[in-house]
């Protein structure tokens, strides 16, 4: 079975610093990974993916995700946090046998001004 | 404008009452997807279909139906075999092909009372 986990609830950041949001993997086969974002009472937004090719992915936002096969990690990242960024992050695995996405259980950023 | 329009935005259910909550996108796209979303449990996967007339059950469809007969439109019906069923419910469509993003609604926020 495929999975997705993010280790962290929350995550607290200053604006103007870096942001990480971890997320691990445990697929078979090759993975297909995904990010998005999600205001409060809203749907989800589209980050980024991963399909193949570089492992630094890049998306909307000025977030990036590095994808690791060795350690099974496809990390969000960002050089400097906005305030605006805080939200609910999810990351999420596609199946190759099924089209729809099986998601993390989401990690809270916040960003303090 | 395109997108994913889900209606109501919010809406209360009596026990033993089946209701049903609408999803219709304009995107032209094939595969469509309700999925859940509970605290802390991220989101989960009830029912998809990747094409007119067909559909397959998800992780948790059990106390939920749908259906699609027509492209644009995939509503979801939640029974009253379903136990529990306040949480809020998002849709989310997608293109033919692999591994493309899937674009969700704004979500319905359904209590029983």
């Amino acid at each position: 079975a495929q999975s997705v986990a993010q280790p962290e609830d929350q995550v607290n950041v200053a604006e103007g610093n870096p942001l990480t949001v971890k997320c691990t993997y445990s697929v078979s086969g090759n993975p297909y990974l995904f990010w998005y974002v999600q205001y409060p009472n809203r749907g989800l937004q589209f980050l980024l993916k991963y399909i193949t090719g570089d492992n630094l992915v890049k998306g909307s936002y000025g977030f990036e995700a590095e994808f690791n096969k060795s350690q099974t990690s496809f990390h969000l990242k960002k050089p400097s946090a906005l305030v605006s960024d805080s939200a609910l992050y999810f990351c999420a695995v596609q199946h190759t046998g099924r089209r729809a996405l099986t998601f993390g259980s989401g990690t809270r950023l916040q960003v303090q001004p | 404008d395109g997108g994913i329009t889900q209606s109501p935005k919010y809406l209360f259910r009596k026990e033993g009452q089946n209701v049903t909550l609408s999803c219709e996108q304009n995107l032209n796209h094939d595969a469509m997807y309700w999925y859940r979303q509970d605290p802390g449990q991220g989101l989960r996967l009830i029912y998809y279909s990747q094409i007119v007339n067909d559909f397959q059950k998800g992780d948790i469809a059990e106390g939920y139906s749908v259906s699609r007969e027509k492209k644009e439109s995939f509503p979801l019906t939640v029974t009253s075999a379903q136990k529990n069923p306040t949480a809020f419910y998002l849709c989310a469509s997608s293109q033919q092909g692999a591994h493309t993003e899937a674009f969700f609604g704004q979500g319905t926020r359904l209590t029983v009372v």
